[in-house]
């Protein structure tokens, strides 16, 4: 399984754009990055994902850079609702079966006013 | 999307009692996993379940300690046998919608805590 490698905690100001790294050096060619977020005592929360080019939806942006090795998950304007633990994750294939998540560590993004 | 009810939400159990967990999503799915989360950690997950065969552990689970059915394409239960406090965690159901987008969503989660 492709390994995600994050910082463990950043910090950002209020209205400002928090920008969250991701290395994934050992990626397939048709591994797919995804990004959740988790609030404390919910559940995950799908964010955004991408194969090779940059994606937008109503959340957030992702850069992926163009040897597929690293990724940039870019909250546009923080809000303090924001603070969570985000989850880089490169999907593992299953075949006919579909994919699978694997979680690593995540970073604890906390916003602040 | 998928709406995933999970129950219960929380319950506080003896140590050699057992508690099945029940996951409820609001559409047909062809795969559901199960995670475990514990306290301050991320998310390991446990199995994936298909509907109409046996589910597939991961590495470090089995099957007499988490035993799990999928009778069908909405509904799964986790049981969590003969419990210690070491299984105290939040457990958490899954699904994949698929199409293109193949997004996985998640329940709330099932808090238990092990006397």
């Amino acid at each position: 399984d492709a390994k995600t490698t994050q910082p463990t905690s950043m910090d950002c100001a209020e209205g400002r754009a928090a920008n969250l790294p991701c290395n994934h050096s050992t990626i397939s060619g048709n591994e797919y990055v995804y990004w959740y977020r988790q609030i404390h005592s919910q559940g995950p929360q799908y964010i955004i994902h991408g194969l090779k080019n940059n994606e937008t939806n109503e959340m957030a942006s992702l850069i992926i850079t163009e040897d597929r090795k690293s990724s940039t998950l870019i909250l546009p304007h923080a809000t303090l609702r924001d603070t969570a633990v985000y989850y880089c994750i490169v999907r593992v294939v299953l075949g006919q079966y579909g994919n699978k998540l694997v979680f690593g560590a995540g970073t604890i993004l906390r916003v602040k006013s | 999307s998928a709406v995933i009810s999970q129950k219960p939400s929380r319950d506080i159990c003896q140590r050699g009692t057992s508690l099945t967990i029940q996951c409820q999503v609001d559409s047909q799915v062809t795969m559901m996993f199960w995670y475990r989360q514990q306290p301050g950690q991320s998310l390991t997950l446990i199995a994936t379940a298909n509907q109409g065969s046996e589910a597939t552990y991961e590495s470090g689970f089995v099957i007499d300690k988490f035993p799990i059915s999928r009778p069908n394409l909405t509904f799964s239960t986790l049981t969590v046998s003969n419990m210690s406090p070491e299984d105290s965690s939040i457990y958490l159901c899954s699904v994949t919608v698929g199409g293109a987008k193949n997004i996985q969503y998640f329940g709330a989660g099932t808090r238990l805590s092990v006397l």
